[in-house]
């Protein structure tokens, strides 16, 4: 009930093209859906997030789509750059409490 | 600035031996977690605190304890370290805005060899 599944753990994409990682989870009181950056030997930071109340939120080349009906949400990411370069991982918590369950994590490659 | 911060950054250590990693925040936040990393596991709660006194297991929670005895910090402490405990460890905060999970501050992490 509380997992959340995260695919693919690898991804490699050229430089500025569309890179694409998906979540699904199974709580439906799951109501807060982050997704956090981390570059190598540093702690993930918030990248984005998203509440059910809306479908999809855009915040610069970052986009994260909801679909509330599949328990699904994705990670575009457009323009791609090699700065891009990082591990992603989705999560998913509840207006109820702080804590949040993470994803297994995505290891993003932009090639030049 | 307000910031988190986790001591020692890398430690190696023997089976059986006890290994307490600390955790600091200046944010005043009132939650505090600890967290593992693992490749293909990505990160998994261990221990969380919603408070000063308050402490609550998350899902690999076993061989690990942690008290909160004040707001600014929540230090782990492994009763007697395993080789399965080698890991990255990622202690974080978070408070509370406008009655929403709010943002995790992440710490740097401390990565613990255990031989």
């Amino acid at each position: 009930q509380q997992q959340v599944k995260q695919s693919p753990q690898s991804l490699i994409v050229q430089k500025g093209g569309i890179s694409i990682i998906n979540c699904a989870y199974e709580n439906t009181a799951f109501d807060y859906f982050p997704w956090y950056q981390q570059f190598p030997g540093k702690g993930p930071a918030l990248l984005i997030a998203i509440r059910p109340d809306v479908s999809e939120k855009k915040e610069g080349r970052f986009t994260i789509s909801f679909n509330k009906s599949a328990k699904q949400f994705s990670l575009h990411i457009m323009d791609s750059q090699p700065g891009d370069s990082a591990t992603y991982f989705c999560a998913a918590g509840g207006t109820s409490y702080g804590k949040l369950t993470f994803g297994q994590g995505t290891i993003l490659t932009v090639h030049p | 600035d307000a910031e988190i911060t986790q001591s020692p950054r890398h430690k190696i250590t023997e089976t059986g031996r006890q290994v307490t990693l600390a955790c600091h925040q200046t944010w005043n936040h009132n939650n505090m977690f600890w967290y593992r990393q693992d490749l293909g596991h990505g990160l998994r709660l261990i221990h969380y605190s919603y408070g000063v006194q308050d402490t609550n297991k998350g899902e690999v929670s076993d061989g690990y304890s942690v008290s909160r005895s004040n707001t600014e910090d929540l230090p782990l402490t492994l009763e007697s370290a395993a080789s399965s405990q080698t890991s990255v460890y990622f202690c974080a905060s978070s408070g509370i805005d406008s009655g929403y999970t709010d943002t995790q501050y992440f710490g740097p992490g401390t990565r613990l060899t255990v031989l």
